[in-house]
């Protein structure tokens, strides 16, 4: 069974401050790892990492994959109150047909002002 | 930008009541899923569905749960007896293609058994 572990469970850091976020998994065939956002209730897609590309950025947020260590971590630099979220991590994987994202609990990030 | 869409934001029912939870899915997807969220738990996968037929289902997804196309544009998600402990935040997610492709989420459908 595939399985996605997300660590710290939550984080409570001062704006401006750099957090790191942890997703470690275990999948058959693995195809690809998710980074979604979670508010007041969508997730909302952040980044997706495969084979082809381990490693993506977009403004403060920065995502990395190892495929050989089984992890990816989320960076998030100059920390605003608005990234206040859950981060979930998920994984897809490559059996054709199957399309089940199997989500980690989560990190509860809190930014103080 | 497109979203997906879903209707109610909360549903309140008797236990043993037949709920019906409606999605739009993007426009131009193809691919469709359900995912529920107990309080406090992680999101899990209930249901994928292609061409109008589910694609792959998981334990959770017993006979008391079915979805349909029933038009071009909704995507719905029938409980048939409600138990309490199907109490969840419930999930619409589209993506485009398979083998990958992202998968979008709606804002999803508070369910609250009573």
């Amino acid at each position: 069974e595939d399985k996605v572990v997300q660590s710290p469970l939550s984080l409570v850091v001062h704006e401006g401050d750099t957090v790191t976020l942890n997703c470690s998994y275990e999948v058959t065939n693995f195809r690809s790892l998710l980074w979604y956002k979670q508010e007041k209730k969508a997730p909302t897609f952040l980044f997706m990492l495969t084979s082809s590309g381990i490693e993506k950025k977009s403004g403060r947020l920065s995502s990395i994959l190892d495929k050989k260590e089984l992890f990816s971590i989320l960076n998030i630099t100059a920390t605003q109150t608005g990234d206040s979220a859950v981060y979930l991590c998920a994984v897809l994987p490559a059996n054709f047909g199957n399309e089940k994202l199997t989500f980690g609990t989560g990190t509860r990030l809190t930014i103080i002002p | 930008e497109p979203e997906v869409t879903q209707t109610p934001s909360h549903q309140v029912t008797q236990m043993g009541q037949e709920v019906i939870l409606r999605c739009v899915p993007i426009s131009n997807h193809l691919y469709f899923y359900w995912y529920r969220q107990i309080l406090g738990q992680k999101v899990e996968f209930l249901v994928s569905f292609y061409n109008n037929e589910i694609s792959e289902k998981s334990e959770i997804f017993d006979d008391q749960f079915s979805v349909e196309r029933p038009d071009g544009s909704n995507f719905t998600l029938k409980i048939r007896s409600t138990k309490l402990e199907d109490s969840a935040m419930y999930f619409c997610a589209s993506s485009e293609g398979r083998g990958g492709d992202t998968q979008y989420f709606g804002p999803g459908t508070r369910l609250t058994v009573l």
